[in-house]
């Protein structure tokens, strides 16, 4: 079974230029994470998604971050401009069925390293 | 507020000791918690869930354990090998918002 794909790996972008990330979750999973790591620390949510309902993007910096889960599959994050602080990695993770602590189990993709310049 | 704790933040062993790393919650009132593990410049990979309800969760030659009255989890890695090197974090779910909350991990260097 193939695990939570996410791409590009590395993006390295001058600041002020828009950038997107990608993430195909398991199948099967309807919640979808997107976080964000920096070096040396944990990762942070940005948002979450169950099925297409974005039901938690309280830690999303809605003035330049944007995500979209158009058909409860796959999705998109955005950041449009981009500025120096924003390089970290970005992560997507994708669990069963957050609602059963049977199925809540969290799967991370290989991450987006972004480098702002 | 809940906050995790790991401890130690770095360890460094010979091949072939049996090892154990700490993780510490502040709020008892957790829904489970999560071992991963993180090789440099990769992804997490989930190790072990522990549900509320239960004590431990065994997979190869790791062990999780979860004291949920102390506030403790620990993973207990048998054998280490080289292989084994990378750093472990733990993280709790608490609440019905399901937010992952972090430890700051523990860097394991298993030496030859």
């Amino acid at each position: 079974e193939a695990g939570v794909v996410q791409s590009p790996r590395y993006k390295i972008i001058e600041k002020k230029q828009p950038v997107a990330f990608w993430c195909n979750p398991i199948s099967g999973h309807n919640t979808l994470y997107w976080y964000l790591q920096n070096l040396g620390q944990g990762p942070e949510l940005l948002i979450r998604y169950e099925n297409e309902e974005a039901v938690d993007d309280s830690q999303l910096p809605k003035d330049r971050f944007s995500a979209e889960r158009l058909k409860g599959v796959d999705s998109t994050l955005k950041i449009q401009p981009a500025e120096l602080g924003d390089s970290a990695v970005y992560l997507c993770a994708s669990s069963l069925d957050p609602t059963d602590r049977g199925h809540n189990e969290q799967f991370f993709g290989p991450g987006t390293r972004l480098t702002v310049l | 507020k809940q906050e995790v704790t790991q401890i130690p933040a770095a360890l460094s062993v010979p091949e072939g000791e049996n090892l154990v790393l700490n993780c510490s919650f502040t709020d008892s009132a957790i829904y489970n918690l999560q071992w991963f593990r993180q090789d440099p410049g990769k992804g997490l990979t989930s190790l072990l869930l522990i549900q509320s309800s239960q004590r431990e969760q065994t997979s190869g030659r790791l062990n999780a354990s979860l004291d949920k009255s102390s506030g403790r989890s620990t993973l207990y890695i048998a054998a280490s090998q080289p292989g084994d090197s990378a750093t472990y974090l733990c993280a709790v779910i608490t609440g019905n918002n399901r937010k992952l909350i972090w430890g700051l991990g523990t860097s394991l260097a298993v030496n030859p």
